[in-house]
């Protein structure tokens, strides 16, 4: 079983913090992405990856940063946090590019900003 | 510009009733289509999906359709049951994944 996890489910910070929020595959997937859910909005992806050390914009990059320093590992940095950032956080892999193979999902992180 | 649309936000379902979930898209270029479910506190979880050479694809309960001409797919569960209770996102794959906005599923016992 592909098991993704995320280093919290809740996360509380203030406006103007760095916040680290990380992501970890166990499958050895090359493929790692970030989204945030927001209602009505559904899933918007921030940034992807298709491998160590490489990172691709999303839809909504901005306010956001990525680092990928080693393949099972996807951490998403909030340089300077904002209310509009307060949303669900997910984190997800997969083995193949879109198209050719599911992703898997972690639980999520739920991240106010006051 | 959302490509990928989910226009109902709720569905509500006597058990053992089919449950049809819609989704709509605009993009021509998208070669693969998937559904997933996500409880509450859950990460969403792969449910089915179809490539875009091939108008139906079963499951179980659960039944994908895929109208090409329209852009549109459908979700089928045929018997619903509580445990379905959930939201359902579409996604739409063409070098990356698009998602919908999600339909809340709520099956009455």
């Amino acid at each position: 079983d592909v098991k993704v996890t995320q280093s919290s489910r809740y996360l509380v910070k203030r406006t103007g913090e760095k916040v680290f929020l990380e992501c970890v595959q166990d499958m050895d997937h090359e493929n790692m992405f970030w989204y945030r859910q927001d209602p009505g909005l559904g899933l918007r992806l921030i940034y992807f990856s298709y491998d160590v050390k490489m990172k691709e914009k999303g839809d909504i990059p901005e306010g956001y940063s990525v680092s990928r320093e080693k393949k099972e590992r996807f951490s998403l940095i909030l340089e300077s946090a904002s209310t509009n950032q307060t949303s669900m956080y997910l984190c997800a892999s997969s083995s193949d590019r879109p198209g050719a193979d599911t992703q898997y999902f972690g639980p999520g992180t739920r991240l106010t900003v006051l | 510009d959302q490509q990928v649309k989910q226009n109902s936000p709720s569905l509500s379902v006597q058990e053992g009733r089919i449950s049809i979930l819609n989704c709509d898209y605009t993009n021509s270029m998208f070669d693969y289509f998937l559904w997933y479910k996500k409880y509450p506190a859950e990460g969403p979880t792969f449910l089915i999906s179809i490539s875009s050479i091939k108008d139906k694809n079963e499951d179980g309960r659960f039944t994908v359709f895929l109208n090409k001409s329209a852009k549109h797919l459908s979700l089928h569960i045929v018997p619903s049951q509580p445990g379905d209770s959930a939201v359902y996102f579409c996604a739409a794959a063409f070098n990356k994944f698009y998602f919908g906005s999600g339909t809340k599923l709520n099956v009455k016992p």
